[in-house]
């Protein structure tokens, strides 16, 4: 079995620019959550994709999108790139979306907008 | 809106100390608490998790409580190790609602065992 896996490692991109960061979820797993985890702080929840559709939101704005596809991987799309989303990007599955299901993390996606 | 905040924000020990990291949190309805460890640019590593009505739960050097009521929360490391040294989080799942599950978390605790 397969643990989550995330792409790329690391990326470099200046402001203004678009990204595309990727997630493949832990084998079996339907639900997918973003979080943002800027230096020196704690994760923060951007959203939530249980089969294909958006589950739930936090304090994000829209130029933070998302993707899930049939086969559960999931897509973070960011536009008009901007200096604080400097971060590193956590994608985590779970078995579903239900409260008490455990989510697994990847190993994340640094993002470095200059 | 739930915080979670934790105590000491960074801590340097002696390797063999044992020592307690502490986690609060604002509301109380909460499903259960987990303890993650992370290593410096790495993703995250699930240590223990409590649920709601649990008081603890114990995994090798570790202890983790949970007192609901007070929204407190520690990590008890027995006997730490170089090894050890890494951010400690700590997070909680809101209980139902529009939690959608996620996790709220603290800034973590950045701890370091020297030899």
């Amino acid at each position: 079995e397969t643990g989550v896996t995330q792409s790329p490692t690391h990326l470099i991109k200046t402001r203004g620019q678009q990204v595309t960061l990727r997630c493949s979820s832990q084998s079996g797993h339907n639900t997918v959550s973003w979080y943002q985890q800027a230096l020196g702080q704690g994760p923060q929840f951007i959203f939530q994709y249980y089969r294909e559709e958006e589950n739930g939101r936090g304090n994000f704005p829209p130029r933070f999108s998302g993707l899930q596809f049939p086969n559960y991987s999931s897509e973070l799309n960011v536009n008009a790139l901007e200096l604080d989303d400097s971060a590193l990007y956590l994608c985590a599955s779970s078995l579903s979306p239900r409260t008490e299901r455990e989510q697994f993390f990847g190993p994340g996606t640094r993002l470095t907008v200059l | 809106k739930q915080e979670v905040t934790q105590i000491p924000a960074a801590l340097s020990v002696p390797e063999g100390e044992n020592l307690v990291l502490n986690c609060s949190f604002t509301d109380s309805a909460i499903y259960n608490l987990q303890w993650f460890r992370q290593d410096p640019g790495k993703g995250l590593t699930s240590l223990l998790l409590i649920q709601s009505s649990q008081r603890e739960q114990t995994s090798g050097r570790l202890n983790a409580s949970l007192d609901k009521s007070s929204g407190r929360s520690t990590l008890y490391i027995a006997a730490s190790q170089p090894g050890d040294s890494a951010t400690y989080l700590c997070a909680v799942r809101g209980a139902g609602g529009t939690s959608y599950g996620k996790l709220t978390f603290g800034q973590g605790t950045i701890l370091t065992v020297h030899p």
